[in-house]
């Protein structure tokens, strides 16, 4: 069965230091991978998403990138974060099928962060 | 423009009775709608999807949704509310990017209270 990991759970970080989240993906190939930010515990926003390695699509401009190294490997970087930074930001996989619209993304535990 | 309503930022129910959480949908084509569910600093789990065929559709911990053309809506619905049904609930739908991958609109979200 496939799972999806994100660490770190929470992180705590000051204004302009860097950051680093990874999400990864177990039990599936070449997955479709998307980053998702949540402000104030209700709309998601989609921020990056990728069909493959080395492949990102960025929805909106931001401080925020994204990377994919691996095939199921998937990680969100900033150099210099900012206060509106902060919120909770979840991966998600999914695999795409004939057709395609009916694909079902599936989404990781999720990162707390808060910028200080 | 692909989008979801979800008209109710909260739905207060009392355990064992029938609750209903509403969402409506602007597409352009065929609809690939679904159901998602989120409990506190948690990820979204996945509930159900409406692809084709039966405009019923059940899904996991005895919710189901019923598929309305007409009205352009997708309700979810449960017969017996229990407390532990308390979440966030998000409506989506799925939009191609052009890519032959395919992104989740979706809804505000509407809080689910189900008191004892």
């Amino acid at each position: 069965s496939q799972t999806i990991h994100q660490w770190p759970a929470t992180l705590v970080q000051p204004v302009g230091s860097p950051l680093s989240l990874e999400c990864t993906v177990e039990g599936t190939s070449n997955p479709n991978l998307y980053w998702y930010r949540q402000a104030a515990g209700r709309g998601l926003q989609l921020l990056f998403y990728s069909v493959g390695i080395g492949q990102i699509s960025s929805e909106v401009p931001q401080n925020l990138s994204a990377s994919r190294p691996q095939d199921r490997q998937f990680i969100l970087s900033s150099k210099k974060l900012l206060l509106s930074d902060s919120g909770f930001y979840l991966c998600a996989w999914s695999v795409g099928l004939a057709g395609g619209s009916g694909e079902t993304q599936y989404f990781g535990p999720g990162t707390r962060l808060l910028v200080l | 423009a692909q989008s979801v309503a979800q008209p109710e930022d909260q739905v207060n129910v009392a355990e064992g009775n029938p609750l209903t959480v509403k969402c409506t949908y602007s597409v352009s084509g065929n609809p690939y709608l679904f159901w998602y569910v989120q409990y506190p600093n948690r990820g979204l789990q996945f509930l159900l999807k409406y692809i084709t065929g039966d405009n019923l559709v059940k899904g996991s911990y005895g919710f189901e949704a019923e598929f309305n053309k007409s009205q352009t809506s997708f309700h979810l619905k449960k017969p017996s509310a229990l407390v532990s049904d308390s979440a966030l609930y998000f409506c989506a739908v799925s939009h191609s990017w052009g890519d032959s991958s395919y992104k989740l609109i979706f809804g505000s979200g509407t809080r689910l209270l189900v008191r004892p």
